[in-house]
């Protein structure tokens, strides 16, 4: 059964504080990988996708890792700002037949950055 | 949110009684999605069309309707006999659904029923 597994299910940190989250997948073939944000209340907004031959792709503050042979991606926020706080999503799309894709989505983390 | 827009932001119903959610996209996208949003549950797919007058189910299309006329819309209808329709709904769309696609997401509706 395709599966994306996300940790920690919320993390408070504080302002200027780094922090990573993990998010490991089950979902085969493997196609690639994407993080989201989603502020509450908002639509997902995509931060990166990351594709098989990629181990580290970066957008500004924002640092995704990809390790396709374990089958685990992280995403690491440096100097976090109180806009940080949102949920992040790691999605991995799962082949649906008739050259379609569905994806699967984790559960998310919840970030709550405080001053 | 992109291109995508998504009415009303609040929608509330009695119980009983049909709604549509509307959702149109700007983006000469094919393919549309809708999604569901539970509180602590990852997103799960209602319903998609890979081009216009085609659609197809997703994992929990019990007591939900589409339509896609035009290639702009993709108005999801929950009906009565959906058991638990309070929930957060997403549109989404992209240029295909292939696997490399990118999915952007509409702002979202949140609907409550009693």
């Amino acid at each position: 059964k395709n599966q994306v597994e996300q940790s920690p299910q919320s993390l408070i940190i504080l302002e200027r504080k780094n922090c990573t989250l993990q998010c490991n997948y089950t979902v085969s073939p493997f196609s690639n990988l994407r993080w989201y944000k989603q502020d509450t209340g908002r639509g997902p907004v995509s931060l990166t996708i990351m594709t098989f031959s990629e181990n580290t792709k970066s957008n500004g503050r924002y640092t995704a890792t990809l390790d396709a042979d374990t089958k685990q991606s992280s995403l690491h926020i440096t100097a976090s700002q109180l806009s940080d706080s949102a949920s992040y999503i790691c999605v991995v799309p799962a082949y649906s037949g008739a050259g379609s894709y569905q994806l699967t989505f984790g559960k998310g983390t919840k970030l709550s950055v405080i001053p | 949110d992109g291109g995508i827009t998504q009415s009303p932001k609040y929608l509330f119903r009695k119980e009983g009684q049909n709604v549509t959610l509307s959702c149109e996209q700007n983006l000469n996208h094919d393919a549309m999605y809708w999604y569901r949003q539970d509180p602590g549950q990852g997103l799960r797919l209602i319903y998609y069309s890979q081009i216009v007058n085609d659609f197809q189910k997703g994992d929990i299309a019990e007591g939900y309707s589409v339509s896609r006329e035009k290639k702009e819309s993709f108005p999801l209808t929950v009906t009565s006999a959906q058991k638990n329709p309070t929930a957060f709904y997403l549109c989404a769309s992209s240029t295909s659904s292939g696997g490399t696609y990118e999915q952007y997401f509409g702002p979202g509706t949140r609907l409550t029923v009693t």
